[in-house]
C-alpha cells in the first residue's frame, strides 16, 4: 500500500518557481522523506532528502511540515530540463532498505 | 564517471531464452539494489545486497530470477525461461551504509528488457 500520495500531473511556467506537495500522513517518527526525479529513458535522479527540518541543495529545497505528514519540493527557477516524473519517497520497510516509489508527480514545464 | 553503470543498455530476446544483466555500482558503496519499472508505473524493489551478502528479495522475485554479487563488488541479475511479462527496465541502485541508515539510493540507467 502506498505510503505516499503526489499529484499525478501539473504544469509550471518556465522560470518560475515548481512546488510538488507529497502527503505522507502514515509518516513514523524516524522515517525520512526522499525526493527523486525521472527523465524518460534515464534511471531516478537523487533530488534531496530529511526528516523535520527543511532543506535546501544545489537543485531543490525539502519543505517538510511540522507534523511531518506532508512536504513540499521547491524548484526555485524551472527550466524546461526539469519536465520529469517526480517521486516523493518514504522508505516502508523496517529495515530501511526498499524505497516505494508509486507513480509519482508528471511535472511539465511550459515555455 | 563515477556513477552506477548498467550494461547492457537494451537487450532484445525470444521468449524461453535466459538473459544476464551487470550492475557495477559506485566504488565503496556497500549496499546494492535491484529495481523493475514497467510502462507508466515507478520502479519496484526486487533484491537487495549488503556487500556479497542478499539480504531481501521481494515476492516479483519468482524463482526464474536469480541475483549475485559475488565479490561485493559488481553484480548480476539473470532472467532464466524468459516470458513476455518480463519486458521492464531493469534498474540497479547503490548506496553507503552511513552511520544513520538514511543515505540515498543512487540509480543507474537501467537496462531495457524486451521479450519477442
Amino acid at each position: 500500500d502506498a505510503k505516499t500520495t503526489q499529484p499525478p500531473s501539473m504544469d509550471c511556467a518556465e522560470g518560475r518557481a515548481a512546488n510538488l506537495p507529497c502527503n505522507h500522513s502514515t509518516i513514523s517518527g524516524n522515517e525520512y522523506v526522499y525526493w527523486y526525479r525521472q527523465i524518460h529513458s534515464q534511471g531516478p535522479q537523487y533530488i534531496i532528502h530529511g526528516l523535520k527540518n527543511n532543506e535546501t541543495n544545489e537543485m531543490a529545497s525539502l519543505i517538510i511540515t511540522e507534523d511531518r505528514k506532508s512536504s513540499t519540493l521547491i524548484l526555485p527557477h524551472a527550466t524546461l530540463r526539469d519536465t520529469a516524473v517526480y517521486y516523493c519517497i518514504v522508505r516502508v520497510d523496517l529495515t530501511g532498505n526498499q524505497f516505494y516509489f508509486g507513480t509519482g508527480t508528471s511535472l511539465t514545464v511550459i515555455p | 564517471d563515477t556513477g552506477v553503470s548498467q550494461d547492457p543498455r537494451h537487450k532484445i530476446t525470444k521468449r524461453g531464452q535466459n538473459v544476464t544483466f551487470r550492475c557495477d555500482p559506485i566504488s565503496e558503496h556497500n549496499r546494492l539494489y535491484w529495481y523493475r519499472q514497467t510502462l507508466g508505473q515507478g520502479p519496484e524493489f526486487l533484491t537487495y545486497f549488503q556487500n556479497e551478502a542478499q539480504l531481501e528479495k521481494s515476492r516479483l522475485l519468482s524463482d526464474r530470477f536469480s541475483a549475485e554479487r559475488p565479490k561485493g563488488s559488481f553484480s548480476t541479475l539473470e532472467i532464466q525461461r524468459t516470458e513476455q511479462g518480463d519486458s521492464a527496465m531493469y534498474l540497479c541502485a547503490s548506496s553507503d551504509l552511513g552511520s544513520l541508515g538514511n543515505q540515498p539510493q543512487h540509480f543507474g540507467d537501467g537496462t531495457r528488457l524486451s521479450i519477442l
